[in-house]
């Protein structure tokens, strides 16, 4: 079956390193999302991409960096992680089937900088 | 993409039928209205999407009025499981714009 998988599931790490979080989708979708939850927050969006080559900024892109080099993988990089990014992370991806156009997730990355 | 505004918790019996309203006063022609569910520590999960009078799948119905500028998610007899948070979003069918998520709506369900 298609499927969605972040990894890692937990990840600590400490402030001012680099950190790459994986997603990767076998749905074959052309688009792609990462967001950010904290409480108090809901979910936001950090970037997205809708097809390879492609990526564009979300509302909370500062520190964050995404590649697209194929169709199944979005890895996110923090290029020096501080506490402020100390959250859980969600990627995902999206298409439309039949009449429906929906978002699937994966399962999150917690991740903790200390 | 149109604000929407829902209820921030909400509490149910175990096999009542619970009704999640959300409004939409300023939702476009081509915005369509999509709910998705969160459990903790999981990412959120499409219910179901609607443009407007009523949709129905297995999980959940969806009601929007003609003026569609408020819809309902009504989930029938709810049970522990259903326990989680409802988002309700205003998106463009075509998927051009990426969805923005509020806080939603906490749902809590007491046996």
């Amino acid at each position: 079956d298609a499927e969605i998988t972040q990894s890692p599931r937990h990840k600590i790490t400490e402030t001012g390193r680099q950190v790459t979080l994986a997603c990767h989708q076998t749905w074959n979708h052309n688009n792609m999302f990462w967001y950010r939850q904290d409480l108090g927050h809901g979910l936001r969006l950090i970037h997205y991409s809708y097809g390879v080559q492609d990526t564009n900024k979300g509302e909370v892109s500062d520190g964050y960096s995404v590649s697209r080099s194929n169709t199944e993988d979005l890895p996110l990089t923090l290029e020096s992680a501080a506490s402020s990014q100390t959250s859980v992370y969600f990627c995902a991806s999206s298409a439309r089937q039949g009449d429906i156009y929906g978002y699937t997730f994966g399962s999150g990355t917690r991740l903790t900088v200390v | 993409l149109a604000k929407t505004t829902q209820p921030i918790s909400m509490d149910s019996y175990e096999g009542q039928e619970v009704n999640i309203t959300c409004s939409h006063n300023n939702i476009a022609t081509n915005d369509y209205i999509t709910w998705y569910q969160q459990f903790p520590s999981q990412g959120p999960r499409f219910i179901i999407q609607g443009y407007k009078t009523k949709v129905t799948n297995e999980v959940a119905s969806l009601f929007i009025p003609a003026d569609r500028k408020s819809s309902t998610l009504s989930l029938p007899r709810v049970s522990l499981s259903d326990t989680a948070v409802y988002y309700c979003l205003a998106s463009l069918d075509s998927g051009n714009t990426p969805l923005v998520f509020g806080k939603g709506t906490r749902l809590s369900v007491i046996a």
